[in-house]
């Protein structure tokens, strides 16, 4: 079976500052995805980054990264310069290639950006 | 390019009463998804239709069914709230199955209350 787990139920971090998002995952899948999302206030579900888990490099998207570590089954979202704008919930989750559509998801952890 | 829209955004029902969440995608997407969110749970797989013609059951099916009209339209339908059923419910979809970096896109959700 499938699972993810995000242990950190919320974090603050200072403005400017970076932060890490920690995930792990558990998949008996040969080869599978990893997704991160962010969730504002405002409730929509927004699409941050992907890593695969045959890729060679760390995913990078603007000021995301992935810090994707097969061996220990993680793949933590790290955020440099946080921003004001970057408080939300955030959302691990992973898709397997075992013949199914679906995505799972992690519980999430609430970032809070300090002035 | 409406991406994924959901009706109603807000919806109060009394016990016992049944009702159905609407979601349509224009993106041409194969897979549509429903889930629901409840604090401290993250998101739950509801029912998915991985294409055309076909449904299956997620993480947590009891208490609803599902229908995919066509493939731009996936409904959700409560027979019989209950309290335990109140929820935000998004709607989701993504692009041909196979290729594992298809990330999910939104809906911007439904808040249910099951008095």
């Amino acid at each position: 079976a499938q699972k993810i787990t995000q242990t950190q139920p919320g974090m603050f971090v200072q403005e400017k500052e970076a932060v890490t998002l920690d995930c792990t995952y558990d998949t008996s899948d040969p080869s599978y995805g990893l997704f991160w999302y962010k969730q504002p206030s405002s409730g929509e579900m927004i699409f941050l980054i992907y890593q695969g888990s045959y890729d060679q490099q760390n995913a990078t998207e603007g000021r995301y990264s992935l810090n994707f570590q097969k061996a220990r089954k993680s793949a933590n979202l790290v955020i440099s310069a946080s921003q004001l704008g970057d408080s939300a919930m955030y959302f691990c989750a992973m898709r397997g290639a075992s013949g199914t559509y679906k995505y799972i998801f992690g519980t999430g952890t609430r970032l809070k950006v300090l002035a | 390019n409406a991406g994924v829209t959901q009706t109603p955004k807000f919806q109060v029902l009394k016990t016992g009463q049944s009702m159905t969440l609407q979601c349509a995608q224009d993106m041409n997407h194969n897979s549509m998804y429903w889930y629901r969110q409840d604090p401290g749970m993250g998101l739950r797989l509801i029912y998915y239709s991985a294409s055309e013609g076909t449904t299956d059951k997620g993480e947590v099916p009891n208490g609803y069914n599902v229908s995919r009209l066509n493939k731009r339209e996936f409904s959700l339908r409560l027979e019989s709230a209950a309290p335990s059923q109140t929820s935000v419910y998004f709607c989701a979809s993504s692009s041909q199955g196979r290729g594992l970096q298809e990330t999910q896109y939104f809906g911007p959700g439904t808040r249910l209350l099951v008095l």
